[in-house]
């Protein structure tokens, strides 16, 4: 059975342009978490999507957005780049979304802002 | 807000020794405690989860304790080998179904 994949593994990009990362969950799995793991603050949650509508979001500005297609394939997408946004972005999934389902990441997308 | 500290940030022990990595949490009402392990530049891989209704989790030479009244986890690795060496990362859930995480241990396991 194929782990949580996610695409690109490596981006580099500069300020003030876009990118969208995308994540497959494990088949079967409905709903996809982001989170943010920087040296500083560590892991943070940006939000969990479930059935295409976005349940919680994290304490990111609005620049972050996401979404959830039809066969659970999330992308995230952050907008206006700034120098801050470099980190490690981990998806992670989960069979049915509920808190005490077990939560499986993916290998992360690597995002260098210069 | 739910916070979770992981003492020590890192430690070094010779091959062969018992690893002790301990995990406290501020908010007793989760659901759930998993452990993950992270190597460098990596994702996470989930170790082990507890439900908040158990008490210790076990696989293989890892095994987990949780007493949720406390608010205190500890992860034992017994015989620590070279590859064990990594960040190890605990995490619980709450009601908002989000993982809330401590910094890590990191784990050199000398040969």
């Amino acid at each position: 059975k194929a782990g949580v994949t996610q695409t690109p593994r490596y981006l580099i990009k500069t300020r003030g342009q876009q990118v969208t990362l995308s994540c497959s969950p494990i088949s079967g799995h409905r709903s996809v978490s982001w989170y943010q793991q920087t040296p500083g603050q560590g892991l943070q949650f940006l939000f969990e999507y479930f059935s295409e509508t976005q349940r919680n979001k994290g304490n990111f500005p609005g620049r972050f957005s996401g979404r959830q297609f039809s066969n659970s394939r999330s992308e995230m997408n952050v907008s206006t780049l700034e120098l801050g946004d470099s980190a490690l972005y981990l998806c992670a999934s989960s069979i049915a979304g509920q808190e005490y389902n077990e939560q499986f990441f993916g290998p992360g997308t690597r995002l260098t802002v210069l | 807000k739910q916070e979770v500290t992981q003492i020590p940030a890192a430690l070094s022990v010779p091959e062969g020794e018992n690893l002790v990595l301990n995990c406290s949490f501020t908010d007793s009402a989760i659901y759930n405690l998993q452990w993950f392990r992270q190597d460098p530049g990596k994702g996470l891989t989930s170790l082990l989860l507890i439900q908040s209704s158990q008490r210790e989790q076990t696989s293989g030479r890892l095994n987990a304790s949780l007493d949720k009244s406390s608010g205190r986890s500890t992860l034992y690795i017994a015989a620590s080998q070279p590859g064990d060496s990594a960040t190890y990362l605990c995490a619980v859930i709450g009601g908002n179904n989000r993982l809330a995480f401590g910094k890590g241990n990191q784990v050199v396991v000398i040969p």
